[in-house]
């Protein structure tokens, strides 16, 4: 089993359309959550942290069950510049510097 | 620099040679990591370096792997023998410290034909 675990999609949404992404990790000692964006042929970037108790960044919101392992990322009023791959990744506490990386989870954004 | 450079951004090599990456990361980032990217796959963790302490190599896949970082300059990730199974991005990253978030290189398109 992959230690972090998502859908690949793609998904294929209208502009101004909500999306919800969810992500599953296998350790339970993972301490650090993250969801990280990247456009095709590009490196990743931070999109935000997730905390425990939840976070919201403008359109975006970050939501983490510790009970269940699994973290979502909910997009609304989706623009077509949302358009990209979004990867969901976790930090465990034995090696806090190391990334674990999901797959990603494809977003598509139509007019 | 402004941010994590590497170096090339595209590297075609045959089967058999060696290929060396680099990657210079952001002034005063003292952690330095290597992650792989294959084509439609998340990333592999390879290697981590943090100051002048002894690296991580856990993540590196073989014995054809081998990174080296000075102080907190510059690293180069050196692939002995290279196979077709290497074609991948290889990311670098950087960070303050490794309880800092990373910030990414452009990454290197290694392709082994």
């Amino acid at each position: 089993r992959k230690e972090v675990e998502q859908d690949p999609g793609p998904f294929n949404v209208p502009e101004g359309a909500t999306v919800a992404f969810n992500c599953t990790y296998s350790n339970s000692a993972s301490q650090s959550f993250f969801w990280y964006r990247q456009d095709c042929r590009k490196e990743p970037k931070l999109l935000m942290s997730v905390y425990s108790s939840g976070n919201e960044d403008g359109r975006f919101t970050a939501q983490l069950n510790r009970a269940s392992q699994y973290i979502s990322l909910l997009i609304r009023d989706s623009k077509l510049s949302d358009s990209a791959t979004y990867l969901c990744v976790v930090k465990t506490g034995d090696s806090s510097y190391k990334l674990i990386f999901g797959s990603g989870t494809r977003l598509l954004v139509r007019p | 620099g402004a941010g994590v450079s590497q170096s090339p951004s595209n590297k075609v090599t045959e089967k058999g040679k060696d290929v060396e990456l680099r990657c210079d990361p952001i002034s005063g980032h003292t952690a330095l990591y290597w992650y792989r990217q294959r084509l439609g796959q998340g990333l592999e963790f390879l290697i981590y370096f943090q100051g002048n302490s002894a690296p991580d190599k856990s993540g590196l896949p073989s014995d054809r792997f081998s990174a080296e970082r000075t102080g907190e300059s510059v690293s180069t990730l050196t692939i002995q023998r290279t196979q077709q199974e290497d074609s991948a991005v290889y990311l670098c990253a950087s960070s303050f410290d490794r309880n800092y978030g990373y910030t990414f290189g452009s990454g290197t398109r290694l392709t082994v034909v």
